[in-house]
């Protein structure tokens, strides 16, 4: 079985600009996290979404916001992007919301200009 | 605020050596996760433990969470190249799906 994907794998953007990250969680999994890791650094929790509903949100401004599809994938979109908001952009997926063991996916590296 | 620190944050040895790396918190957690990630990759997911006094072992790596659920700590015998990466320990049970993470322990075995 496949694991989670995301794409792309790598972004370049410039401050001011948006952008929209992928991810498709394992088959049969139905819950995904989105997590921002800074160099250097342990990540860091963004959101949880469940049967496309919002679970849960960490210590992020508004400017990121994401959603959740009726197949289980989701979209992280962040506005206004600025400097320090260049980071590996983590998935992972679980079976279940409450589910401690999550499994993650390679990552989307942001680099923003 | 739930934190989990981890030491050392830099750990380098020869080929052959044995090494701990420790997880600790002022917080009880339901269960604690250990993942390795490579560089430009997402955590590889190695063991949860969830409970207290649990030992578990993988190979050469064993595994172990505190009494209390506050802290856990990794043993790896006779490490080698292959396990240079960087050590995560993430504690997770206490707000839903959301995991608390250590900053990580960069492991580096020369051979």
């Amino acid at each position: 079985d496949a694991g989670v994907t995301q794409s792309p794998t790598h972004l370049i953007k410039t401050r001011g600009q948006h952008v929209t990250l992928r991810c498709s969680p394992i088959s049969g999994h139905k819950s995904v996290s989105w997590y921002q890791q800074v160099l250097g650094q342990g990540p860091q929790f963004i959101f949880q979404y469940y049967e496309k509903e919002e679970r849960g949100r960490g210590n992020f401004p508004d400017r990121f916001s994401a959603r959740q599809f009726p197949n289980y994938s989701s979209e992280l979109n962040v506005n206004a992007l600025l400097l320090g908001d260049s980071a590996l952009y983590l998935c992972a997926s679980s079976w279940d919301y409450h589910m401690d063991t999550q499994y993650f996916g390679p990552g989307t590296r942001l680099t923003v200009l | 605020t739930q934190l989990l620190e981890q030491s050392p944050q830099f750990l380098s040895i020869q080929e052959g050596e044995n090494l701990t790396v420790y997880c600790n918190s002022s917080s009880v957690f339901s269960s604690l996760q250990w993942y390795r990630q490579e560089p430009g990759e997402g955590p590889v997911l190695l063991v949860t433990v969830v409970t207290g006094g649990e030992v578990k072992k993988l190979k050469r790596l064993t595994f172990q969470f505190g009494d209390a659920r506050k802290d856990s700590s990794l043993h790896i015998t006779a490490a080698q190249p292959g396990d240079t990466g960087l050590y995560l320990c993430a504690g997770g049970g206490n707000q839903g799906g959301k995991l608390i993470f250590g900053q990580g322990t960069e492991l580096s075995v020369k051979p």
